[in-house]
Parts: C-alpha cells; structure tokens; sequence
C-alpha cells in the first residue's frame, strides 16, 4: 500500500501548479482522498477532501476557490490544481487515504505519501 | 471549526519514562479523535483512532483514552524510535477536518 506524490517546485506568486499523487497496493476508489499540508516548522492542515467516486469535494477556506482536486479512479491518480497560489501556501503537500471504505475502517488518515514541497517565492 | 489544543508543547522525558499528552477540542468531538506521530522528515503516521484503538502494528505501549472534549495519548514506557511530535486530529464535526498544533516529546 502506497501514496506517491511528485509535482511539487518553486513558483512564482500568482502562479499555478499541479500536484498529483498516484496510489497503488489497494482499491483506489474505494477511498476517499485527501491533501494536507505542512508549512516549514508548522503543524499539518487539512486542504481539501474528495470521496471516493468523486461526487464530494470539499476545501478548506484557506484554499477555496484557487486550489481544485480531483481523481482519476482508472489511473489510481489523485490531483490537485493550485492556482493563484500565494506566499503562504509554500508547505509539503501530502497525499492522505481516508480509511473509510468498510464499516470497519478506523475513519482516519491511515495511509500517507512522502510528500510533495512547494515553494512560492519570487 | 473545531480548534484543538494540544499541551505541553514541548514534553522532555528520558527513555523507560511514561508520556502523558493532552488534547482538547472546542466543542465535543464525542470519540472522534485520532492521533498521528511525524518524526523529522517523514509523513505523519497514524497511532489512534476513534479515541482509543491502536492503528494497525502500533506497539501496545501507546494507549488513547478520552471522550467529549479531553483526551490523552499515552506512552508507558518510552523508547528512544518514540521522540517525534505528535498531533490530534478530529473527525466529528467536518469539514473542516481540524489537528492541534502538535506536542514536541523530545529527549531529556
């Protein structure tokens, strides 16, 4: 079981990325999927949510409305579009399983990727 | 949204000692209430969820207990692999899915 991130590079403010984050070693969609995110000698926060099939999505208010994610369930691919990205989105950007696909999951972050960094910096 | 509050911010303990962290939540989180470890360079890893359940291959040294708004991670007996930081999480009441700011278990 495993979560590959890659994307990730220096950008200028006002810019655009896209982060992907590819899994393998079990039944992608079957899980729904999440970005969190860590800012240098920060703590983590949660950016955006997307459910298994992909019909619920949800943001934080710190990304809503610059950052889209989506999944791409015959490829095992989870995406993130970052757009207008600002200073302060500069962080490592993990990919996060969210074991909810049985009635026994444990509801958590249970499976997480390396780590993609981003840097925003003119 | 949910704030959580983790303390101390920083514990310093000796190996063979037991760890005691706090996590309260703003408003009840009923047992909703996870707990992950990041060592240094590394993704964060999950310990306990729903409170009180090990997390798969997690040594029983670590323990969760708690409900409502106040809860505790505990290491019985620390080994030297356990000095990382460790975070809550909460799931009751999403989005947003909200982590405290984290408690540094360091070496004394």
């Amino acid at each position: 079981v495993q979560l590959v991130e890659s994307g990730g590079d220096v950008v200028q403010p006002g810019g655009s990325l896209r982060l992907s984050c590819a899994g393998s070693g079990f039944t992608f969609s079957s899980y729904s999927m999440n970005w969190v995110r860590q800012a240098p000698g920060k703590g983590l926060e949660w950016i955006s949510y997307v459910s298994g099939s992909g019909s619920s999505i949800f943001y934080a208010d710190s990304v809503k409305g610059r950052f889209t994610i989506s999944r791409d369930n015959g490829n095992n691919l989870l995406h993130l579009q970052m757009n207008s990205l600002r200073d302060d989105d500069t962080a490592v950007y993990y990919c996060a399983r969210f074991d909810d696909s049985s009635g026994y999951g444990s509801w958590a972050f249970d499976i997480w990727g390396q780590g993609t960094t981003v840097t925003v910096s003119s | 949204e949910i704030v959580l509050t983790q303390s101390p911010a920083t514990l310093s303990l000796s190996p063979g000692e037991r760890a005691t962290l706090s996590c309260r939540a703003s408003q009840s989180v009923t047992s909703f209430l996870a707990w992950y470890q990041q060592k240094p360079g590394q993704s964060p890893r999950l310990l306990i969820y729903d409170a009180s359940n090990r997390a798969t291959g997690i040594p029983a040294r670590f323990s969760g207990s708690g409900s409502g708004t106040d809860f505790t991670l505990t290491i019985s007996s620390l080994e030297p692999e356990d000095f990382a930081v460790y975070y809550c999480q909460q799931r009751s009441h999403w989005p947003p899915f909200t982590f405290g700011q984290g408690t540094r278990l360091e070496i004394k």
